[in-house]
């Protein structure tokens, strides 16, 4: 079955990290760019980071850059964030995303999200 | 970084009337190269995540029902759904993918 799946989310105190990783099955994971994606309680989406599939690039939004890492490990087919320095404004459901297979980044797989809550 | 707009935020139409949305961009998602609309149009039901509807401002995805249409080009986008059934009362959001990516804010569709 095609499907990512989500884990590592949890409740942390600001400042703290978490690494989130998305486990990927059913495709040819090394071949596809990833992103994730998060989305606030209540609010809407907001692109995060993509990493490619085939050179490893990196891009982030501005709001977390410096402080989120995308990766990836193509022989364990997972996707990370590390997500260090964490404030009160990354609370949300952090989705990780499929893009097609020209590497184009609209994101045709989705998995159900893990959330990242971040409380004093 | 590109902007994207939605209007209207919310809309209540009848069941088996069309409804519209709009969706406007900062700056042109038209790549000259190849006269593609770097636009994707998503649908997200409660407690789901985001399920790809059209892509390239107008392909529709395989499975989406052809109630579902997508238009427009440059910075000024429209999705339209024909005919309203009860599942498609949902949150829309369009996506550029031209320059990075970024999402507009978000359309409720509700039954009047």
């Amino acid at each position: 079955e095609v499907q990512l799946l989500e884990s590592g989310g949890g409740l942390v105190q600001p400042g703290g990290s978490l690494r989130l990783s998305c486990a990927a099955s059913g495709f040819t994971f090394r071949s596809y760019a990833m992103s994730w994606v998060r989305q606030a309680p209540g609010k809407g989406l907001e692109w995060v980071s993509a990493i490619s599939g085939s050179d490893g690039s990196t891009y982030y939004a501005d709001s977390v850059k410096g402080r989120f890492t995308i990766s990836r490990d193509n022989s364990k087919n997972t996707l990370y964030l590390q997500v260090n320095s964490l404030r009160a404004e990354d609370t949300a459901i952090y989705f990780c995303a499929k893009s097609t297979d020209l590497g184009y980044w609209y994101f045709d797989l989705w998995g159900r999200g893990t959330l990242v809550t971040v409380l004093s | 970084d590109i902007v994207m707009t939605q209007s209207p935020d919310s809309l209540a139409v009848s069941l088996g009337e069309r409804a519209t949305i709009n969706c406007k961009s900062s700056q042109s998602v038209l790549y000259s190269s190849n006269n593609k609309n770097y636009l994707a149009w998503y649908q997200q039901k409660p407690g789901q995540p985001p399920k790809l509807l059209i892509y390239w401002a107008s392909i529709r995805e395989s499975g989406v029902p052809d109630r579902f249409s997508g238009s427009g080009s440059g910075t000024d986008f429209t999705l339209t759904i024909s005919s309203l059934q009860a599942e498609d009362v949902a949150v829309y959001y369009c996506q550029q993918y031209y320059s990075t990516s970024s999402f507009g804010q978000g359309t409720k569709v509700e039954i009047k």
